[in-house]
């Protein structure tokens, strides 16, 4: 099992750009969750998916913030326009059900200069 | 509103030298505990759940425990490679349905050889 697979791993990119982060979650985990973590704030979780529908999106900070996954192997995170603000670690995670422990990727380092 | 504390922030032992860390968690219904593992640019590697005040979960060096207001992981003669940041995450009952995990900021840990 290659784990949940997160690129780029590294992004620095300009105020004001589109920042697309995608994710492929384990096979067979039908709850896929987006997580960022900050020294200030730890980590907070986005938004999650169950079998590819958005269940709970209150953690998005703002309108600049979307998520999709179009299929169960999987998803994406867009931030536009991208802030400052913005920098931070972003996790993706998959769980085969609600009571399964999560499987971390190994993250996406954003920089936004 | 679901909240995590972990405590020390930060801690630095002997290699051999034996401490516990804390979590202290208040939440409207608890559905699980987990302690997570986190090592420098990776994500958070699961350790363990626990549902129940009293539970008990033992892993090599590292025993977890719950009551109904705190999680502790006891770590017994730490070894070098036990240093990492360890994670504290609750998981609510029925909150609108949510899964996702609430999570404390973590305890940063460094054995000394």
């Amino acid at each position: 099992d290659a784990g949940v697979i997160q690129s780029p791993r590294h992004e620095v990119t300009e105020m004001g750009q589109e920042v697309t982060l995608r994710c492929k979650p384990i096979s067979g985990h039908d709850y896929l969750f987006w997580y960022r973590q900050t020294m200030m704030r730890g980590l907070e979780l986005l938004i999650y998916f169950n079998n590819n529908v958005p269940i709970d999106d209150s953690g998005m900070p703002e309108d600049r913030f979307s998520a999709k996954m179009p299929n169960a192997s999987f998803s994406t995170l867009k931030i536009q326009p991208s802030e400052p603000r913005d920098s931070a670690v972003y996790f993706c995670a998959s769980g085969r059900d609600r009571n399964s422990p999560l499987h971390f990727g190994n993250g996406t380092r954003l920089t936004v200069t | 509103e679901d909240q995590v504390t972990q405590s020390p922030e930060a801690l630095r032992l002997q290699e051999g030298e034996s401490s516990s860390l804390n979590c202290s968690y208040t939440v409207s219904g608890l559905r699980g505990l987990f302690w997570y593992r986190q090592d420098p640019g990776k994500g958070p590697e699961f350790l363990f759940t626990l549902y129940s005040a009293g539970e008990e979960k033992e892993k090599e060096r590292l025993k977890a425990t719950l009551t109904k207001k705190e999680s502790f992981l006891h770590i017994t003669a730490p070894k070098p490679e036990d240093s990492a940041t360890y994670l504290c995450a609750v998981q609510a009952l029925g909150r609108g349905g949510a899964d996702g995990l609430t999570f404390g900021k973590g305890t940063h840990l460094i054995i000394q050889p």
